[in-house]
C-alpha cells in the first residue's frame, strides 16, 4: 500500500513567521511529486510539479525542495501572510505507471494569523 | 477565463437513486480525473481519462460509472451500489496525462443523503 504522509496535521503561526511542512513519499520507482494549495470555498490550485532530485523550485515567497533518495519533500513559506491561510496538499505519482495516477496526502492545514 | 465547471455545488441523493455530477472544462486538456475526498482523508481516485472514448478505474471505482464521449465533459454517476455516496467529489483535468503536468481543479460538489 503506498503511503504519503504529511506533516504536522496542522499549524498556527503568526504573520511574518516563516514556516515549513514535510511530504514523505516511498522512494522507489519515483515520478514526480506535486504541491497544491486548498483554500476554504476555492479549487485546489497547483503549485509545483517537480521530477528530479535536488529540485528546488519557488513561486513568490513560497518554496520546495525535494529529496527521492529519501523520500521526502519540504514546502517552505517565508514571511507568512493571513492570505497564505490553506490546505496545502502533496501527492505522489504512483510507480510504474508514469501517469497522473496521484496519491494524496491528507495535506497540513496552515493558519495565520495577522 | 479557462477553469472546469462542476455542477451542482450541492446534490442530496435519496435512497436507490442515481445521480449524475457535471463536469465541464475549457482548457482543451485530453486527461480528466474524479476524485473523493472524505474526512480524514486524502483525495482518492474514482475514475480517469487519458482521452476521449476512453476511462479507467481508480481505486474507488465500484458504484460509480462515467462516460467521456467529448473532451470537455467526464461527468460522474452515482449508482445505487454506491453504499456510502456522502461526499465531497472534486473533478481536474491535466493537459496530457504524463506525470509532470499540473492538474487543475473544479469547486467541487458535496453529495449527501437524505
Amino acid at each position: 500500500i503506498l503511503n504519503v504522509e504529511q506533516s504536522p496535521q496542522s499549524l498556527h503561526v503568526q504573520e511574518g513567521d516563516s514556516t515549513n511542512f514535510t511530504c514523505s513519499f516511498p522512494s522507489s520507482n519515483f515520478y514526480a511529486l506535486h504541491w497544491y494549495r486548498w483554500e476554504t470555498a476555492k479549487s485546489p490550485e497547483a503549485l509545483f510539479v517537480m521530477t528530479l532530485n535536488g529540485d528546488e523550485k519557488k513561486k513568490g515567497r513560497i518554496s520546495a525542495t525535494l529529496n527521492t533518495k529519501e523520500g521526502y519533500s519540504y514546502l517552505y513559506i517565508k514571511g507568512s501572510q493571513p492570505e497564505d491561510s490553506a490546505t496545502y496538499l502533496c501527492a505522489f505519482v504512483r510507480p510504474k505507471t508514469g501517469f497522473q495516477k496521484l496519491v494524496f496526502g491528507t495535506g497540513t492545514r496552515l493558519l495565520v494569523s495577522p | 477565463d479557462g477553469g472546469i465547471t462542476q455542477s451542482p455545488k450541492y446534490l442530496f441523493r435519496k435512497e436507490g437513486q442515481n445521480v449524475t455530477l457535471s463536469c465541464e472544462q475549457n482548457l482543451n486538456h485530453d486527461a480528466m480525473y474524479w476524485y473523493r475526498q472524505d474526512p480524514g482523508q486524502g483525495l482518492r481516485l474514482i475514475y480517469y481519462s487519458q482521452i476521449v472514448n476512453d476511462f479507467q478505474k481508480g481505486d474507488i471505482a465500484e458504484g460509480y460509472s462515467v462516460s467521456r464521449e467529448k473532451k470537455e465533459s467526464f461527468p460522474l454517476t452515482v449508482t445505487s451500489a454506491q453504499k456510502n455516496p456522502t461526499a465531497f467529489y472534486l473533478c481536474a483535468s491535466s493537459l496530457g496525462h504524463h506525470s509532470n503536468q499540473p492538474q487543475h481543479f473544479g469547486d467541487g460538489t458535496r453529495l449527501s443523503i437524505l
